[in-house]
């Protein structure tokens, strides 16, 4: 079966320093991979996703960037963070070859920044 | 175009009784339509979804929904509402085309004992 991982769960950070957010999928290949964040009281944001090693499509220019280094490895990063990028941020996946109109994401269980 | 609204930020109901949380949507396109559950500090759970086969869709936990072309609704029910169904849900549309989806703002669910 297939499972996704994110971590670390919690992070408190300070104004300026660098980030790095880890999600990995186990138990298929080529999936799509998102990175979403959730600020207090607000929605869901999309902020990346992937379809490939190496393709990234960003949906809102930030002070974030993604990477996809393996088939099923996605990583969020910043080099200085700043208060606002504060948030709840949920890593995704959904099967390739079919759209997410037809499946849904399976969300990881989020990592909880707060940038002080 | 895409658009997802969840017409009520906040739902209270008492345990036993019946729940409703609101959905109308907007799609230039055949859309594919979710409802997701969110406990505090977890990730988002699917709970339910619509791809243009049964317009009455049954999901887990007792929860379903129904898809209503003429009203542009997936209003997500429940006949007798759980303390552990107390939760954010998120509606969610999606066009067949596309990887990209619209979530709802998300209506908190209170559930009293």
């Amino acid at each position: 079966s297939q499972t996704i991982h994110q971590w670390p769960a919690t992070l408190v950070q300070p104004v300026g320093s660098p980030l790095s957010l880890e999600c990995t999928v186990e138990g298929t290949s080529n999936p799509n991979l998102y990175w979403y964040r959730q600020a207090a009281g607000r929605g869901l944001q999309l902020l990346f996703y992937s379809v490939g090693i190496g393709q990234i499509s960003s949906e809102v220019p930030q002070n974030l960037s993604a990477s996809r280094p393996q088939d099923r490895q996605f990583i969020l990063s910043s080099k200085k963070l700043l208060l606002s990028d504060s948030g709840f941020y949920l890593c995704a996946w959904s099967p390739s070859g079919v759209r997410m109109a037809n499946y849904g994401y399976t969300f990881g269980s989020g990592t909880r920044l707060t940038v002080v | 175009a895409q658009s997802v609204t969840q017409l009520d930020s906040h739902v209270s109901v008492s345990e036993g009784t019946p729940v409703l949380l609101r959905c109308n949507y907007s799609s230039s396109y055949s859309p594919s339509l979710f409802w997701y559950v969110q406990h505090p500090n977890k990730g988002l759970q699917l709970l339910l979804k619509y791809t243009s086969a049964a317009t009455l869709v049954k999901g887990i936990n007792g929860f379903e929904a129904e898809f209503k072309k003429s009203e542009t609704s997936f209003h997500l029910t429940k006949p007798s509402a759980h303390m552990s169904d107390a939760a954010e849900y998120f509606c969610v549309v999606g066009n067949t085309g596309g990887f990209k989806t619209i979530f709802g703002a998300g209506t908190r669910l209170f559930v009293k004992a």
